[in-house]
């Protein structure tokens, strides 16, 4: 139990353009989603919280509207690169929370984005 | 202020012999202590974690871990280190309403 997938694993597009990334829990409902953001050989970053039906709180530096989030459903929560440049390469990655007492969260596999 | 500490970069061993990855953590209160291990391209995998209870948290893999609360520490542990080990691995607590993460350690098993 606790699966959390992302669509797409991979995507590469041009510059200019915008990417949607898909991250769903598979068998529970999800209070809560994260997105996190990861470089090369480097620990994640934490670029925003989302919750289901209300606008998700970005992290100091995150440019919410270069990153759109949208939470619609308790199991579906996108990210969105609008106007994408070579900088937002990188490996981006979402978890889900339940809302249970232990605070667990269960990572989704990870899309890795590639803007030429 | 919360922290995770993760001092070692990386850590090598050889195949076999036992396995320590080291975390200490600063957090007010009681702390939600959890590792992953990541391998290339690939999200996290959730190895084990501590709430309460018993000091000694056994999980996924053979990996266990020791929470230290007069040391502040949460080291990783595995008595006998396999090459397919090697992977990077997380730290992490859970603050107020999010996980903060070590700065990761990889971890090299050599045949």
């Amino acid at each position: 139990g606790a699966v959390v997938s992302q669509h797409p694993s991979r995507v590469i597009c041009k510059s200019g353009t915008s990417v949607k990334i898909e991250c769903r829990s598979l068998d529970f409902q999800a209070t809560t989603m994260f997105w996190y953001r990861q470089f090369p050989k480097q620990s994640l970053m934490l670029m925003a919280t989302s919750n289901e039906g209300s606008k998700a709180t970005y992290e100091q530096g995150v440019e919410k509207d270069k990153f759109l989030i949208n939470h619609a459903s308790l199991t579906l929560s996108t990210l969105t690169v609008t106007s994408a440049h070579p900088e937002d390469s990188s490996f981006y990655i979402c978890s889900a929370y339940r809302g249970v007492s232990d605070n667990e969260q269960f990572f989704g596999p990870g899309t890795r984005l590639t803007v030429l | 202020a919360q922290s995770v500490a993760q001092p070692e970069d990386q850590v090598n061993v050889a195949e076999g012999n036992p396995l320590t990855v080291k975390c200490t953590y600063s957090v007010s209160g009681n702390p939600y202590l959890f590792w992953y291990v990541q391998y290339p391209n690939r999200g996290l995998q959730f190895l084990l974690k501590y709430i309460t209870g018993d000091n000694l948290v056994k999980g996924s893999y053979g990996f266990e871990a020791e929470f230290n609360k007069s040391q502040t520490s949460f080291h990783l542990k595995k008595p006998s280190a396999l090459v397919s080990d090697s992977a990077l691995y997380f730290c992490a607590v859970m603050g107020t309403y999010k996980y903060i993460f070590g700065t990761g350690t990889r971890l090299k098993v050599l045949a």
